[in-house]
């Protein structure tokens, strides 16, 4: 009830192209769902976020795409840069939690 | 400048020693948390507290001790009882654990014990 499966695991995409990644959860409490990047080394810093009360939200090259009857959300990354090579997580949240739950995390590398 | 100091950012131990992790925020964040990174894997809860001299254990607390004696700090002691303690540990806050969403990250602290 707990667990956010995040696929893939790794993935490879040419430079330009469309980088998606996939999240799943079962609480239909969460109200909150973040992505966060991080680079080597480096701690994770939040890329975008949505809430279920819509179905898209877009920043810049990151969309967010939420399914709530599937209880699935997905990042995708337009025209992807080798500086997007990174880890990424996916996480669900609700209001009165004191924790977020995170996804396994998906190692991207941008070909150039 | 806000935000989460984590230091070092590499520490080295020999096995059997205590080591003790420092995480510092001056964003006036009630929430504070702990988590540990193996290479390649995900991130995982080993303690977090919601307001100062209160903590709870998270997934991974066996080795493990905190204490929250001011808000701003949230130290983690890595003790000889884990028995494997060479990982990134990562401290992270939030404003409160109920109400509010955002939760931040420091820079990392890289453990190698030998």
């Amino acid at each position: 009830q707990q667990q956010v499966k995040q696929s893939p695991q790794s993935l490879i995409v040419q430079k330009g192209g469309i980088s998606i990644i996939n999240c799943a959860y079962e609480n239909t409490a969460f109200d909150y769902f973040p992505w966060y990047q991080q680079f080597p080394g480096k701690g994770p810093a939040l890329l975008i976020a949505i809430r279920p009360d819509v179905s898209e939200k877009k920043e810049g090259r990151f969309t967010i795409s939420f399914n709530k009857s599937a209880k699935q959300f997905s990042l995708h990354i337009m025209d992807s840069q080798p500086g997007d090579s990174a880890t990424y997580f996916c996480a669900a949240l609700y209001s009165s939690a004191s924790k977020i739950i995170f996804g396994s995390g998906t190692r991207l590398s941008i070909r150039p | 400048d806000g935000g989460i100091t984590q230091s070092p950012k590499y520490l080295f131990r020999k096995e059997g020693q205590n080591v003790t992790l420092s995480c510092e925020q001056n964003l006036n964040h009630d929430a504070m948390y702990w988590y540990r990174q193996d290479p390649g894997q995900g991130l995982r809860l080993i303690y977090y507290s919601q307001i100062v001299n209160d903590f709870q254990k998270g997934d991974i607390a066996e080795g493990y001790s905190v204490s929250r004696e001011k808000k701003e700090s949230f130290p983690l002691t890595v003790t000889s009882a884990q028995k494997n303690p060479t990982a990134f540990y990562l401290c992270a806050s939030r404003p409160s654990a109920g109400g509010s969403y955002e939760q931040y990250f420091g820079p990392g602290t890289r453990l190698t014990v030998t």
